[in-house]
């Protein structure tokens, strides 16, 4: 069974950073792309972030550009996203996904770390 | 305000058969075959319903369709049951590299 689970949400002052890690399991991590999906309180979804299997491409949302940067750690089947110079529209729920490899659709979600923006 | 336009809100009673418009424009659903649904029940992680506008993974039932024409995709949920109240997501790729999705429509059973 497929399994994301995502941590490292919390409460931060604007301008500040923060790191969220996801840890996959019951799949081959390093042979799938991954993403990072987020949603803020009564919001849709809005796509953060994207690294391919081997980590080379990575791609951006105009929103974060410059300051969330996507990594991975395949000998740890671990996804992160390091967040810089947070902002209150930064405010959401974050979700780890991985791509199904298809038609660019994201077949497996986690449950989501929730980070708040707020002095 | 989000990229593909959804209704707010839609509403049906068990049985019934309704369906959820996802608009978008002629950057991702317009020119890209890349339309793909997700059912998200509160608290718990969003599920892929639908895939290449109208695919269905694996363990969906085919109680859930998806269609689309020209720049309006639509998905449909025939024989409505109690369990299928949720908020449903539409997204599409587009174009330079970017994921677009709806604001979502709440579901609920009546």
């Amino acid at each position: 069974e497929v399994q994301l689970v995502e941590s490292g949400g919390a409460v931060i002052q604007p301008g500040g950073s923060l790191r969220l890690s996801c840890v996959a399991s019951g799949f081959n991590f390093e042979d799938y792309t991954m993403d990072w999906v987020r949603q803020a309180p009564g919001k849709g979804l809005e796509w953060v972030s994207r690294m391919s299997w081997d980590g080379e491409t990575t791609y951006y949302a105009e929103s974060v550009k410059g300051r969330f940067t996507i990594s991975r750690d395949n000998s740890e089947n671990s996804l992160y996203l390091q967040m810089n110079s947070l902002r209150s529209e930064d405010t959401a729920f974050y979700y780890c996904v991985k791509d199904g490899g298809y038609s660019f659709e994201f077949d497996h979600w986690g449950q989501g770390t929730l980070v708040t923006v707020s002095s | 305000q989000s990229a593909l336009t959804q209704p707010a809100s839609v509403s049906g009673s068990p049985g019934q058969s309704i369906t959820i418009s996802c608009i978008g424009n002629s950057s991702d659903v317009g020119i890209y075959t890349f339309v793909s649904w997700y059912q998200h029940h509160p608290g718990k992680a969003p599920k892929l319903l639908i895939f290449g506008v109208s695919k269905r993974p694996a363990g969906v039932s085919d109680r859930f369709s998806g269609a689309k024409s020209g720049k309006t995709a639509s998905l449909t949920i025939s024989g409505l049951q109690a369990e299928d109240e949720a908020t449903y997501h539409c997204g599409s790729y587009s174009t330079r590299s970017s994921w677009v999705f709806g604001g979502g429509t709440k579901l609920t059973v009546l």
